[in-house]
């Protein structure tokens, strides 16, 4: 099955810098990459996500990119600002994009 | 955009007990419906995926008569937790997609605590 894997799992940045978490997956016919912030006890809130026939996308401060031929996709964050702390987790679609594989999610710490 | 509603956002139980665990679709038509849980600071597990009318595909390691699903109307499904213990407390919570987009709509998730 898929196998989504998520690196670092902590990371914590200067407020203003940038932040970067990759991930990696294992299926070559996941075809679905989303990323999702949560906050301690609430849902997962998707903050953006790519689709494997677009190797890059952006909104605001946030983008991803994605090298499909090495099967990875990365999360960038910049200007990170306190309220970008959280965890954040990266999922692959599995089976015909029906499911999702989640990663094991990354701390952001951003220190004002 | 797409809303889930889930209910109760937490309660707590008695070993023996039963706890049922609600999610809508508010504004659109959950074919499919996906029921995580997930440990503190630990990723979401996934433990069935329910497709209206149907019945749900369990995970391996999951015992499907302890978390009964049922999704019944493509705007309802239910986890039942049948028996509960306390290993059984966790935050529980839904993702809900429709045959027409492939995103994923999260419930606001239920933390189940078993004493």
């Amino acid at each position: 099955g898929e196998n989504v894997e998520q690196h670092p799992s902590t990371l914590s940045v200067q407020e203003g810098d940038s932040a970067v978490i990759k991930c990696t997956y294992s299926d070559s016919a996941s075809n679905y990459f989303p990323w999702y912030k949560q906050e301690l006890g609430k849902r997962p809130q998707l903050i953006i996500d790519i689709r494997s026939n677009v190797g890059e996308k952006k909104d605001q401060r946030i983008a991803v990119t994605l090298n499909k031929t090495a099967k990875h996709f990365s999360l960038h964050i910049t200007e990170t600002q306190p309220e970008d702390s959280a965890v954040y987790f990266c999922a692959a679609s599995v089976d015909g994009n029906n499911r999702l594989a989640f990663g094991k999610g990354n701390q952001v710490v951003v220190i004002p | 955009g797409a809303v889930v509603s889930q209910h109760p956002s937490w309660v707590i139980c008695k070993s023996g007990t039963s706890v049922k665990i609600e999610c809508r679709s508010l504004d659109f038509q959950a074919t499919t419906m996906f029921w995580y849980r997930q440990f503190p600071k630990q990723s979401l597990m996934l433990m069935a995926t329910s497709n209206e009318g149907s019945k749900a595909t369990y995970e391996q390691g999951v015992e499907k008569d302890k978390f009964l699903i049922n999704h019944a109307s493509l705007t309802l499904s239910t986890l039942t937790v049948t028996s509960a213990h306390p290993e059984d407390s966790s935050f529980y919570i839904c993702s809900a997609k429709s045959a027409t987009n492939y995103g994923y709509t999260f419930g606001s998730g239920t933390r189940l605590t078993v004493v």
